[in-house]
């Protein structure tokens, strides 16, 4: 499930389940939203991206839902492995120059 | 291509000394980006620059934060002096037009 941890949201999931990260959004100007993955010492690193004239992208693994009624944003992985463990942000660019992140949720994959 | 190369990797100094974080975009990329990292405040934006040129300073913490990108393929992001609350991870990132960003590895500051 997912709880609040000290610093970060955390969502604990079993290997092989579908994993659910959401974000808000704070601008309903922004035009482009995208996920990134952060593992342990590194920069983060692009996932999925959409765009606002879409509601639903898919990648390998991954689907981004958009929802600009309620300015939410989700990352979907199916079947999560243990390489997924990270933390996840969302971001979004506003006028497409300044890419803005949310505060990241950490992911972990119990095998 | 080489991605988003950060310099130095680590740096520990003493407060009230300067740092200099370097980056070396990835070729062909119009933007440049520097971020600062914390467990209490996440991934700030400091500054952005397209073709060299600083568009928005507006996160840059104080007057001891300066960055500048003499050329296409360099930019640096000093502190002077330091203190001890500029302990972060720093990172550049940079990108075309359009599109994704691409981050360096990180320049993780610790200011004793």
């Amino acid at each position: 499930g997912e709880s609040v941890g000290l610093h970060l949201p955390t969502l604990s999931v079993q290997e092989g389940d579908n994993s659910i990260i959401n974000c808000a959004y704070s601008n309903s100007a922004s035009d482009y939203f995208i996920w990134y993955k952060q593992e342990s010492g590194k920069g983060p690193q692009f996932i999925i991206d959409i765009r606002s004239n879409m509601d639903k992208r898919q990648g390998q693994r991954v689907t981004v839902l958009l929802n600009k009624t309620v300015k939410h944003l989700s990352l979907q992985i199916a079947a999560t492995q243990p390489g997924d463990s990270a933390v996840y942000f969302c971001a979004e660019n506003t006028g497409g120059f300044k890419t803005i992140f949310g505060a990241g949720t950490r992911l972990f994959v119990k095998a | 291509d080489a991605g988003v190369i950060q310099s130095p990797r680590h740096e520990v100094t003493e407060m009230g000394q300067e740092v200099t974080l370097r980056c070396k975009p990835i070729s062909g990329h119009d933007y440049l980006f520097w971020y600062r990292q914390t467990m209490m405040r996440g991934l700030e934006l400091l500054i952005y620059f397209n073709n060299n040129v600083p568009i928005d300073d507006s996160g840059m913490p104080e007057d001891r934060f300066s960055a500048k990108m003499p050329n296409a393929s360099f930019s640096t992001l000093k502190i002077q002096p330091s203190e001890p609350r500029d302990s972060a991870v720093y990172f550049c990132a940079s990108r075309k037009l359009a599109g994704e960003l691409f981050f360096g590895e990180g320049s993780r500051l610790t200011v004793l």
